[in-house]
């Protein structure tokens, strides 16, 4: 076990609604970034949250937000839900920002969207 | 520029044989390359992770070869064991981004 925990673990939502995820990073931890993966599919990457500071964004409408708090623990917020959103979204935590240290992956929240 | 991909989708090995899983990338940018395993139900795990200033990295059953100049690399598992069922995602990063690229997963079943 990586010590980053998610909450839900699974969600069922309708279209045009409005989700938030939670993630708590392992201790010591003060960078976040949040994963979509859908289906037989790889991760695809969000945005990283660094010392309560976005510090990077994949390819995701403005729709997608985030936001980090004093204790590193990280919300993934999306509005206006549609069909396609369904897949398991992943945090991922690590020690400092930038792609060379180790980022321990969370279980997963698993958004279902109907 | 920004694609990992990976072959193959699937694989079945036997018991004690060795598993191959090939990934290409595109960005000569990247500078780290992780491999991931990941469970059903669980999160992806790190594995294993190269940097293009080495050819080869081992660690235990499991090998890095990486080819800079063909930009490709690829995971070896020795003597791969049942438990080593599970699905891989290789990986490509620039060193001043937290950005991970994944590659599309290798489900990997080892038969007993």
């Amino acid at each position: 076990e990586t010590g980053v925990t998610q909450s839900p673990t699974h969600l069922i939502k309708t279209r045009g609604q409005q989700v938030t995820l939670r993630c708590s990073s392992q201790s010591g931890h003060n960078t976040v970034s949040w994963y979509q993966q859908a289906l037989g599919q790889g991760p695809q990457f969000i945005f990283q949250y660094y010392r309560e500071e976005e510090n990077g964004r994949g390819n995701f409408p403005p729709r997608f937000s985030g936001l980090q708090f004093p204790n590193y623990s990280s919300e993934l917020n999306v509005n206006a839900l549609e069909l396609d959103d369904s897949a398991l979204y992943l945090c991922a935590s690590s020690s400092q920002q930038g792609a060379r240290e180790t980022q321990y992956f969370g279980p997963g929240t698993r958004l279902l969207v109907l | 520029q920004q694609q990992v991909k990976q072959s193959p989708q699937s694989l079945i090995v036997q018991k004690g044989g060795i598993s191959i899983i090939n990934c290409a990338y595109e960005n000569t940018a990247f500078d780290y390359f992780p491999w991931y395993q990941q469970f059903p139900g669980k999160g992806p795990a790190l594995l294993i992770a190269i940097r293009p200033d080495v050819s080869e990295k081992k660690e235990g059953r499991f090998t890095i070869s990486f080819n800079k100049s063909a930009k490709q690399f690829s995971l070896h598992i020795m003597d791969s064991q049942p438990g080593d069922s599970a699905t891989y995602f290789c990986a490509g990063s620039t060193s001043n981004t937290g950005k991970l690229i994944f590659g599309q997963g290798t489900t990997l079943q080892v038969k007993p």
